[in-house]
């Protein structure tokens, strides 16, 4: 079973603060790593997706990936309470059309 | 900015009775997915479509349901016969697909809630 998967938190930090959210993957033949950002009763939103070992920076987000440790992580600097959401972490195999393996997801709340 | 779109967005149905739900996705998108995710779980993969044909499909995916796109526009997820586990939020999501790696970022619409009573 090809799992994904995160920090059961709630994670809560204070405004301005850094949040960073962490995922790990079982299968070795992942290839592409995606963060969506899903308010409650919404669908997800795309925000980060990263390639290739190291970071990539997006604004105030910075994804990072390291394949050896089959880790990925997202930071979000000057973390606004707009940023409270469910963020979550998916994975898909080399391939466009390569479905989405998700992981449960890290409530995330910015407090005041 | 083009969106994914779908309807409706809430749709109530008797257990056993069948369901269709649908989507337009992005406009130049080749690769097309359904995902479901019942209350307080992960989001999970149903199926994927392209050039006119189911690409991939998982478990959840039984003789229960089907896909199709019946124009070059819409694509459908219809539920024969529901149940009440049927219940869930229904996500379509498209993606590019072009080139020889393809792009493969996935954009998804604001969902179906579907309640089986």
């Amino acid at each position: 079973q090809k799992e994904v998967e995160q920090n059961s938190g709630p994670l809560s930090v204070p405004e301005g603060a850094i949040a960073s959210l962490n995922c790990t993957y079982s299968d070795r033949g992942s290839q592409s790593f995606f963060w969506y950002r899903q308010y409650s009763g919404k669908s997800p939103e795309l925000i980060m997706f990263i390639y290739s070992n190291g970071d990539k920076e997006d604004g105030r987000f910075t994804a990072q990936l390291n394949k050896a440790s089959q880790y990925v992580s997202l930071l979000i600097r000057d973390s606004q309470p707009s940023d409270s959401a469910t963020y979550l972490c998916a994975v898909t195999r080399r391939g466009a059309n390569s479905k989405l393996t998700f992981g449960k997801g890290i409530t995330l709340s910015v407090r005041p | 900015e083009p969106e994914v779109t779908q309807t409706p967005s809430h749709q109530v149905t008797q257990m056993g009775q069948e369901v269709i739900l649908r989507c337009v996705p992005i406009s130049n998108h080749l690769y097309f997915y359904w995902y479901r995710q019942i209350l307080g779980q992960k989001v999970e993969f149903l199926v994927s479509f392209y050039n006119n044909e189911i690409s991939e499909k998982s478990e959840i995916f039984d003789d229960q349901f089907s896909v199709e796109r019946p124009d070059g526009s819409n694509f459908t997820l219809k539920i024969r016969s529901t149940k009440l586990e049927d219940s869930a939020m229904y996500f379509c999501a498209s993606s590019e697909g072009y080139g020889d790696r393809g792009r493969d970022e996935a954009f998804f619409g604001q969902g179906t809630r579907l309640t089986v009573v």
